[in-house]
């Protein structure tokens, strides 16, 4: 069954440091997403990404972030300067087309550590 | 803003009986409702969904009902099994909005 694959599966970064997560989405979907998970808390949506551009980005989503599609098959979330607040796990979504919801695939997540 | 809520964080139930999951929204806009399975260092499955215009979606040993004036939905699962411990995340969408708002979670464990 394909997959959304999440890469590294842990990464620890001290404060101000970049960070760059990977994903690489399943091969036919056309849409991709970031969402990321606090430690009990809820899954918050970040971003929309749909034609190499965001579609939809949260609060959250702030200057200090920035996704990409470098190669049409990775698609990236990078965090300028990381703050201890960063800390979570950060999930990668993709979907074949618009309006099939029910059609979310998400990734293994990538466990974020900021300290 | 708590748009979905998943008031139970945790629930126990024996195995071969029924597992209900609860969940209720806030926003009427809201068209689209889906239940997702988690397991830990997983990635949200997605399990079922309904959308607004049904009451009732049942696949296999999942049923979820929606009560759209009580804005609340439920997921049953009977009978239930030790594969079913897991965390369930309730989550909704609207038309024309590509991302979902997800719940806090609740964690069911099913005892043998």
């Amino acid at each position: 069954e394909p997959e959304v694959t999440q890469t590294p599966s842990h990464q620890v970064t001290q404060m101000g440091q970049e960070v760059i997560l990977r994903c690489v989405p399943i091969s036919n979907h056309l849409y991709f997403y970031w969402y990321r998970q606090i430690l009990g808390q809820k899954v918050e949506f970040l971003v929309s990404f749909y034609n190499n551009e965001i579609s939809e980005k949260s609060e959250i989503f702030d200057d200090q972030f920035s996704v990409e599609r470098p190669d049409g098959s990775n698609f990236t979330l990078k965090i300028r300067s990381t703050k201890l607040e960063d800390s979570a796990m950060y999930f990668c979504a993709s979907k074949t087309q618009a309006q099939s919801m029910a059609g979310y695939t998400f990734g293994s997540g990538t466990r974020l550590t900021v300290v | 803003d708590q748009q979905v809520k998943q008031n139970s964080p945790s629930l126990s139930v024996q195995e071969g009986r029924i597992s209900i999951l609860n969940c209720d929204y806030t926003n009427s806009m809201f068209d689209y409702f889906l239940w997702y399975k988690k397991y830990p260092a997983e990635g949200p499955t997605f399990l079922i969904s309904i959308s607004s215009i049904k009451d009732k979606n049942e696949d296999g040993r999942f049923t979820v009902f929606l009560n759209k004036s009580a804005k609340h939905l439920s997921l049953h699962i009977v009978p239930s099994q030790p594969g079913d411990s897991a965390v369930y995340f309730c989550a909704a969408s609207n038309f024309g909005n590509e991302k979902l708002t997800f719940g806090t979670g609740t964690r069911l464990t099913i005892i043998p």
